[in-house]
């Protein structure tokens, strides 16, 4: 079946332009994860959702980062007047339950800002 | 806080050598311990999981045991192959929220 994708895989954005990224996790999965990996380290966490409930948001870096998931399905994760230190690449994961380690992974997008 | 601390990459082998990959962890309380794996141009997938101390997780011929006294989950294979080739992350996971704290990776190159 098809798994966890997102949208766009590549993006380069000028410093200060806004950007959106899009998940579409397993259909059905309830809970929903973005994570940020930097260039050679591990993912960290960014935010959480259960169904279209952030019950997590503690890893947003600032508050120009912003994720919703409206209808407990597809979620956009958005960065406003982007700068250098937000290159990374953003993954999605997705979980067929709530309360659960069994996370899916998308193939990220990476974000070059310049 | 909690963290993951993996040894550094990359670490070149050749085919059917003997692997260990080193994870130490610091947590409050008991978390569960995962090892994904992420081959070139792939996203990451989890590759075995162990969720209570001396619990030994195991696929594809890889193995990693959760070692409380050590604060350890080493992954170790008998002889690898060439298509073992990828990053490894070591993640551990709070049950709070169930996020995963990871490692930086480490990667692994096997040579024919």
């Amino acid at each position: 079946g098809a798994g966890v994708s997102q949208s766009p895989r590549y993006k380069v954005a000028k410093r200060g332009q806004d950007v959106a990224l899009r998940c579409d996790p397993i259909s059905g999965h309830v809970s929903l994860f973005w994570y940020q990996q930097a260039l050679g380290q591990g993912p960290e966490f960014l935010t959480y959702f259960q169904n279209e409930a952030q019950l997590d948001k503690s890893g947003l870096p600032s508050d120009r980062f912003f994720a919703e998931r409206p209808e407990g399905s597809v979620s956009t994760l958005k960065i406003q007047r982007t700068q250098q230190e937000d290159s990374a690449v953003y993954l999605c994961a997705s979980s067929p339950f709530g309360g659960t380690y069994e996370q899916y992974f998308g193939p990220g997008t990476r974000l070059t800002v310049t | 806080g909690n963290s993951v601390t993996q040894m550094e990459g990359p670490v070149t082998l050749s085919e059917e050598a003997f692997l260990t990959i080193n994870c130490t962890y610091t947590a409050t309380g008991y978390p569960s311990l995962f090892w994904y794996v992420q081959y070139p141009g792939e996203g990451l997938q989890l590759l075995l999981k162990a969720t209570k101390a001396d619990d030994k997780g195991s696929n594809k011929g890889f193995e990693a045991t959760y070692r409380k006294e050590t604060t350890s989950f080493h992954l170790e294979k008998g002889s690898v192959q060439v298509s073992d080739s990828a990053v490894y992350f070591c993640a551990l996971g709070r049950d709070s929220n169930y996020q995963l704290i990871w490692g930086a990776g480490t990667k692994l190159i096997i040579k024919p």
